[in-house]
């Protein structure tokens, strides 16, 4: 099983102010095969970037991906008030099960 | 769209059934996994396991013993059960669909989730 760890648990900023997760794989992760998600309070798990680096439908440009191997990075240029969530990275590579990272709150400062 | 049923609150020791319906797509669809994801009580995400229209599932090992998926063609859904219940098993319990294609196999769709308790 692949282990998805994320850092830092709980991130508090001010809007305006840039964000950056990172998640670490326990072994190598294919580019085309890690995703992010961001998640709201009583919601579902929301898309929003696959194979590293891709943006989902609707997904803002302040959203950003990166990385390889088995370090992975989500990136908000601008954390805008809607952006407050947690986050989660998730690995689907054919090694299953499919995993994903702990989660990365983003709070207000 | 997905959309989770089943029982709010479970016994301990008892198996928990949910289904998915979906709603805008058909589940025969060969491109597709159906998939079941849970989140614990303030915690991350686990996949469960997924059923492709030919009937081939794959269940994470860690709840492999207990789980079977299955699908209802005529009825566009798909279940889940999950046998034995602890109060471990507690959690929102998701739908998901991906796709088959291997670089495009993230969640895409989701459901909005169930809440189950597992209580006496």
């Amino acid at each position: 099983e692949i282990v998805l760890t994320q850092s830092p648990g709980t991130l508090s900023l001010s809007p305006g102010e840039r964000a950056t997760i990172s998640c670490r794989a326990s072994q190598t992760v294919r580019v085309i095969h890690l995703a992010w998600y961001q998640q709201k309070p009583g919601q579902a798990p929301r898309l929003l970037i696959h194979a590293t680096s891709n943006r989902a439908t609707g997904i803002p440009d302040r959203f950003s991906g990166s990385g390889s191997g088995t370090d992975f990075t989500l990136t908000i240029t601008r954390v805008e008030p809607e952006d407050f969530a947690v986050y989660f990275c998730q690995q689907y590579s054919g090694t299953l099960p499919w995993t994903f990272g702990q989660g990365t709150k983003i709070e207000i400062k | 769209q997905l959309q989770e049923s089943g029982p709010g609150l479970v016994k301990p020791s008892q198996t928990l059934s949910l289904t998915c319906r979906v709603a805008g797509d058909s589940i025969k669809n060969d491109g597709f996994y159906w998939n079941w994801i849970r989140q614990l009580p303030g915690k991350g995400l686990e996949w469960i396991a997924y059923i492709h229209s030919s009937g081939q599932t794959y269940y994470n090992p860690s709840l492999k013993s207990r789980i079977s998926v299955s699908m209802d063609l005529s009825n566009n859904q798909f279940s889940l059960e999950l046998s034995s219940v602890t109060a471990a098993d507690a959690a929102v319990y998701y739908c998901a669909r991906s796709s088959i294609i291997v670089e495009s196999r993230y969640f895409a769709s989701w459901g909005q989730g169930t809440l189950v308790t597992v209580s006496s």
